[in-house]
């Protein structure tokens, strides 16, 4: 069965650096989004990405956050001034269509520690 | 506004039983899929059911099934003959389709965490 795949599973950084958390979405997807979760709370949008530009972010993705796709199977979602409160798990999934599909496939999460 | 909601924030259940748990929505879009993840405690969300707001079916997946009420705006989760490995977060989660600025994304409410006892 296809599956998104996310690397690294954890990750800890110290206040101020930069992370690149990677995403290999589902291959004939066209469809790709990062999700966040704090620690016991629920799961919060970030930004959806289709035909290699943004199409939607929440107010969560400020100017620290940017996404890419830089070579076609990989989609990265990149924080470049981490702070403590970006210490969350970090999902990201993919579709095949915009508003169908019967599932959306979530990678297995990259949880970032900030310290 | 809450776009889905979820009241229990907590359940016991007994191994064997049945468990509800209760999600409502809003939207005014015509279309619109709802899911439910389930959560363990080592952090992947897991896939398990789906019901379109056109299906006329409640959906079902093994010991899952989906209580769709659409004038109600509720789709709650059953699972029957709980087992000790259902002890999870439960989390709804609704996909609008058609609303101009949503591409699909899926919208959460905050979970409901479920312990199966023996």
């Amino acid at each position: 069965e296809p599956e998104v795949t996310q690397t690294p599973s954890h990750q800890v950084t110290q206040m101020g650096q930069e992370v690149i958390l990677r995403c290999v979405p589902i291959s004939n997807h066209l469809y790709f989004y990062w999700y966040r979760q704090i620690l016991g709370q629920k799961v919060e949008f970030l930004v959806s990405f289709y035909n290699n530009e943004i199409s939607e972010k929440s107010e969560i993705f400020d100017d620290q956050f940017s996404v890419e796709r830089p070579d076609g199977s990989n989609f990265t979602l990149k924080i470049r001034s981490t702070k403590l409160e970006d210490s969350a798990m970090y999902f990201c999934a993919s579709t095949p269509l915009r508003g169908g599909g019967t599932e959306a496939f979530f990678g297995q999460g990259t949880r970032l520690t900030v310290v | 506004a809450q776009k889905i909601t979820q009241t229990q924030p907590g359940m016991f259940v007994q191994e064997k039983e049945a468990v509800t748990l209760d999600c409502t929505y809003d939207t005014s879009d015509q279309s619109y899929g709802l899911f439910w993840y389930k959560q363990p405690s080592s952090g992947e969300m897991i896939f398990l059911i789906y019901q379109g707001s056109y299906d006329e079916q409640n959906a079902t997946e093994g010991r899952y099934s989906l209580n769709f009420q659409k004038a109600r705006k509720s789709a709650n989760l059953v699972i029957s003959a709980s087992q000790l490995g259902d002890s999870a977060m439960y989390f709804c989660a609704m996909r609008e389709v058609f609303v101009t600025d949503s591409w699909g994304k899926l919208q959460f409410g905050a979970g409901t965490q479920v312990v199966v006892t023996p």
